[in-house]
């Protein structure tokens, strides 16, 4: 099993804050992929990063992928309510095994 | 634009009772995958099938079965529901190596 923890567990905000949402693990992968998911939904793509130390932006989220590809962040600035939901890191090892972490649930107070 | 469909969506089982859950995808992907989903413990891999025809185990197979039965359906049978297995199921599907679409989920509740 491949062990991905990720920090904090929960996360409550006010509106225009600045947070970061870390993914970690001991093991190294393929691809580390982002997803958010909305109460009563399944998890939705937000990003796939793939190369050590690659940084993605999109448009106030910016992710990084480790530079050994063991770890992964996600920071958001000035956080809106729409940013509510679960995040999810996952980590890619093969064509068919992907790995979640145990997800980070953000609540931001208007 | 349905993507990954399920069904049900809601289900209360007795101990014992057997249900399938189903999973269709419109959009030609060769790969489909279970999972299922705890609090405080992310998705877990219940089987995946990467092209029809083959299954495979993921990391948590024990008291289900899967049933690709054709490119578009995959459904997971639970054939003496236990406690344990009170969850929510979630299907996906992709093609080899990309990023998975995922369905709304099935909330499966075993009393």
């Amino acid at each position: 099993t491949q062990l991905l923890e990720q920090s904090p567990q929960f996360l409550s905000i006010q509106e225009g804050e600045n947070l970061t949402v870390y993914c970690n693990s001991s093991s190294v992968f393929s691809s580390l992929q982002w997803y958010r998911q909305e109460p009563g939904e399944g998890p939705v793509l937000l990003v796939t990063v793939v190369t050590g130390g690659e940084v993605k932006k999109l448009k106030r989220l910016t992710f990084q992928f480790g530079d050994a590809r063991k770890d992964s962040s996600l920071h958001i600035t000035a956080a809106q309510p729409g940013d509510t939901g679960l995040y999810l890191c996952a980590g890619q090892t093969g064509a068919n095994n992907l790995f979640f972490g145990t997800g980070t649930r953000l609540t931001v107070i208007p | 634009n349905a993507g990954v469909t399920q069904t049900p969506k809601f289900q209360v089982l007795k101990t014992g009772q057997s249900m399938t859950l189903q999973c269709a995808q419109d959009m030609n992907h060769n790969s489909m995958y279970w999972y299922r989903q705890d609090p405080g413990m992310g998705l877990r891999l219940i089987y995946y099938s990467a092209s029809e025809g083959t299954t495979d185990k993921g990391e948590v197979p024990n008291g289900y079965n899967v049933s690709r039965l054709n490119k578009r359906e995959f459904s997971l049978r639970l054939e003496s529901a236990a406690p344990s297995q009170t969850s929510v199921y979630f299907c996906a599907s992709s093609e080899r190596g990309r990023p998975q679409h995922f369905g709304d989920g099935t909330r499966l509740s075993i009393l």
